[in-house]
Order: C-alpha cells, then sequence, then structure tokens
C-alpha cells in the first residue's frame, strides 16, 4: 500500500462545476497535509495547507481533512480551464519532517 | 521577492560524464530540500539540509549521488557517473524552517544519453 494514495484520473469536469480530489494517507500520526498544483512543465505550486479535521476555505479552494478515516481532499468551486494541471497531495507525519507526496490527479477543465 | 533558483534548467548529457545541479534557496529560508521526479516513481525526496547540515539523505538512490550545501544560499546535487536512468526532473525546495511550506524551484530537466 502507497503512503499517499491519489487517483490518477483525469478527472473530467465541465467549466463552472466543482471538482473533487481526493487523498488517502495510510499513516495515522501524519499531521500536516498540503496540496500542490503543477502545470505541465513546471514546478510544484503550493495552493493550500491544513492541519486540523474540517474544512479550510481560501478563495474558490477549499481543503478537508478527515484525520479518523485518513482522507483529505481539494474543492475547487466554479472551476475554470485555467485551472487544468495535477494536483499533488503531500503529507507530513508528526515524527518526521518530510513531506509523503501522492502520485498526483490530472485534472482537466472543458470549456 | 525572488523564489528559489535552480541551475541550469536543461542538462544533456552523456552516459559517464559529471553532472552538478545548483539551487539558490529563498533568501532566510533555513531548510532545502533536494527531490527527483519521473513518470514511474512520481516526486521523491533525495535529501534535505537543515542549517546547511544534511539530516537524511536516505533518499540518494546510490553513491553516484552527492549533495552539498556551503553555505545558507546554495546548493549543489552531483550525479558522477551519470546513467540514462538518472534522467528526471530535479526540483530544489526551501522552506523557512524544517516543518513550514515548502516552496520549489523551476526544477533541471536531466537528459543522459
Amino acid at each position: 500500500q502507497k503512503e499517499v494514495e491519489q487517483n490518477s484520473g483525469p478527472l473530467s469536469v465541465p467549466e463552472g462545476a466543482i471538482a473533487s480530489l481526493n487523498c488517502t494517507y495510510s499513516d495515522r500520526v501524519s499531521q500536516s497535509f498540503f496540496w500542490y498544483r503543477q502545470y505541465s512543465g513546471k514546478s510544484p505550486e503550493l495552493i493550500m495547507s491544513i492541519y486540523s479535521n474540517g474544512d479550510k476555505e481560501d478563495g474558490r479552494f477549499t481543503a478537508q481533512l478527515n484525520k479518523a478515516s485518513q482522507y483529505v481532499s481539494l474543492l475547487i468551486r466554479d472551476s475554470q480551464p485555467s485551472d487544468s494541471a495535477t494536483y499533488l497531495c503531500a503529507v507530513r507525519n508528526n515524527a518526521g519532517n518530510m513531506l509523503t507526496f501522492g502520485g498526483g490527479t490530472r485534472l482537466m477543465v472543458k470549456p | 521577492d525572488a523564489g528559489v533558483i535552480q541551475s541550469p534548467r536543461h542538462e544533456v548529457t552523456e552516459m559517464g560524464q559529471e553532472v552538478t545541479l545548483r539551487c539558490k534557496p529563498i533568501s532566510g529560508h533555513n531548510s532545502l530540500f533536494w527531490y527527483r521526479q519521473t513518470m514511474m516513481r512520481g516526486l521523491e525526496l533525495l535529501i534535505y539540509f537543515n542549517n546547511n547540515v544534511p539530516i537524511d539523505d536516505s533518499g540518494m538512490p546510490e553513491d553516484r549521488f552527492s549533495a552539498k550545501m556551503p553555505n545558507a544560499s546554495f546548493s549543489t546535487l552531483k550525479i558522477q557517473p551519470s546513467e540514462p536512468r538518472d534522467s528526471a526532473v530535479y526540483f530544489c525546495a526551501s522552506s523557512l524552517a524544517l516543518r513550514y511550506e515548502q516552496y520549489f524551484g523551476p526544477g533541471t530537466r536531466l537528459t543522459v544519453t
């Protein structure tokens, strides 16, 4: 079992819809969670971090964390074609300093 | 403010040659991370430094790989000798401290023929 798992996609949504990206992790003591966006040929760009159970909103982005279910998600409201990218979930446990990345989910927003 | 700077952006070399990748972290950041990204293996951490000291190099694939951080504003990742399977995009990232958010540089695309 991979430490951080994501559906590779592609996830295709129409413009204006809500895109829901999911990530599960295996280490129960994980404490910090991050979402990165990576456009093709570019570097990962940090878009959200979440540390506590519940929702965290930033503009059109909402990160949701459920530590009991070992599940973190990213919702993108009013999806735009410019949101088309690969979204990487990253997890850091309480003991370590390293991030473990999932394989990423490719999102396609169709006009 | 300038982000993480990496050079070169592209490197094409022949098998057996030495390759040196360079990174300048964000000013004031004390932690620096080297990653490698391939289609097959995704994004993998190779080594990281805190206050210029290597903390964990367990991700370095072989002895052919080495990394240094002689001062707070410069790090190198060296591959000697290079092999075709080293072809990948190598990213450097920095953070204010070990458990803070990491910010990535633009990467170096390495092709070993």
